[in-house]
């Protein structure tokens, strides 16, 4: 049974473009989760989408966006890039939804922006 | 939301030494994990643990759900088992991971 799929792995950036970030979970899995890890602010939870419904939100700006599609996909997009967006972006995927079930992570997308 | 600490940061052992990283939370939670972050970044699963005690190899876990703690056991520790350990939980009403700070642990030769 194939993992937690992300997309790119490893990708650069200047200041003020966007960039969209890619999930594929483990098949069968419902809910997709977002995090970002920085050096300062360690792990973060970014959003976590659930049967294509936004259900729950982190306390980041609007630059940060997301969506899951009808196979559970998932996509998040940063607009307007910043230095500080700069992070390791991990994506989980649960069976259920993210309160009750078991999370599995992906290796992750590495952002770094110029 | 809850607040996740984990104790100690940072920790050297001899290969062969055991140790306990110690994870507090500050309420009720549903879901607790434990887990390893390999050198490329990934997360490790090793625990899913809301309580109980569970064990695989030289690893096991406590959750005293109650006390609001967690334990991570690793024995016999090898130089692999180094990197960082993170300990995780989800509030009873919502559905976003609290991270800890980690725990680096370093197994020497």
């Amino acid at each position: 049974k194939a993992g937690v799929t992300q997309t790119p792995r490893y990708l650069i950036k200047t200041r003020g473009q966007q960039v969209t970030l890619s999930c594929s979970p483990i098949s069968g899995h419902r809910s997709v989760s977002w995090y970002q890890q920085t050096p300062g602010q360690g792990l973060q939870f970014l959003f976590e989408y659930f049967s294509e419904t936004q259900r729950n939100k982190g306390n980041f700006p609007g630059r940060f966006s997301g969506r899951q599609f009808s196979n559970s996909r998932s996509e998040m997009n940063v607009s307007t890039l910043e230095l500080g967006d700069s992070a390791l972006y991990l994506c989980a995927s649960s069976l259920h939804n993210a309160n009750t079930g078991e999370l599995f992570f992906g290796e992750g997308s590495r952002l770094t922006v110029l | 939301g809850i607040q996740v600490e984990q104790s100690p940061p940072d920790l050297i052992l001899q290969e062969g030494a055991n140790s306990t990283l110690r994870c507090n939370f500050s309420d009720s939670v549903n879901n607790l994990q434990w887990f390893h972050q390999n050198p490329w970044g990934q997360l490790i699963n090793l625990f899913y643990i809301p309580s109980g005690t569970k064990q695989n190899g030289r690893l096991s876990a406590t959750t005293v759900a109650t006390e609001r703690y967690s334990l991570l056991y690793i024995s016999s520790s090898q130089t692999t088992d180094s990197g960082v350990y993170f300990c995780a939980a989800t509030e009873t009403s919502g559905s976003r991971l609290t991270f800890g700070e980690g725990t680096q642990l370093t197994v020497n030769p």
